[in-house]
């Protein structure tokens, strides 16, 4: 079955702090790794997909990277804006017990002060 | 259109209560998907739908009845629902199950009394 660890649970940064957020991985086959963003009462919010290890993906502050283990959220100069809970989940390829599912780890939330 | 639209955003019910939960996309996906998830929680699957068809159901207790008139509709019916049951219930779709990344909708805010 598969399984996704994130770390750390917590993260309080001051703003312009840059850090990076863990996600570890156990799967059959992976077919994607995803990572969300979550408000509170909100449902997620669709970051980046990374399909293969190597693979880096960027958006604004954000930077996903991806290798045959883990995966890293880079925040670069954070602000008060990214204050959020952070989802990482993985899918697995076809013939796996999780196939068909997206298996979430339990989050890290972040939050930034000015 | 790229949204899953999820209605209520909020429902109070008692325990003897009948309500259903909606869910609509027009993007042409052809998987949905009903998730719960506790406060400080992550997601956890309950059903999954592919072209119509319940594919996958986590052992869900039978008083959550899932249902798919057509491609563009998800419903969640609920029947004899416990306080533990409290939760947000949201919805996803894909463009096809178990490949491409899930579209949320915002959720339903379920109380039970």
């Amino acid at each position: 079955e598969d399984q996704v660890t994130q770390s750390p649970e917590a993260l309080r940064l001051q703003e312009g702090e840059s850090s990076s957020l863990n996600c570890s991985y156990t799967v059959s086959g992976l077919r994607g790794l995803f990572w969300y963003r979550q408000d509170p009462g909100k449902g997620p919010e669709f970051l980046f997909t990374l399909y293969s290890a190597g693979e880096e993906k960027e958006k604004e502050r954000l930077k996903a990277t991806l290798t045959k283990k883990e995966s890293f959220l880079h925040i670069t100069a954070p602000k008060p804006e990214d204050s959020a809970t952070y989802l990482c989940a993985v899918q697995s390829l076809p013939g796996g017990t999780s196939y068909g599912k997206l298996t979430f780890g339990q989050g890290t939330i972040l939050t930034v002060h000015p | 259109d790229t949204e899953v639209t999820q209605t209520p955003k909020h429902l109070v019910m008692g325990m003897t209560n009948k309500k259903s939960l909606k869910c609509e996309q027009h993007m042409g996906h052809r998987a949905m998907y009903w998730y719960k998830q506790k406060a400080k929680k992550p997601p956890e699957l309950m059903f999954v739908y592919s072209y119509e068809k319940l594919s996958i159901n986590e052992s869900v207790p039978s008083r959550f009845s899932p249902e798919c008139p057509n491609s563009s509709l998800l419903n969640l019916h609920l029947h004899a629902l416990q306080p533990e049951d409290s939760a947000l219930y949201l919805c996803a779709s894909s463009q096809e199950m178990g490949n491409y990344g899930y579209t949320f909708g915002s959720g339903t805010r379920l109380t039970v009394v």
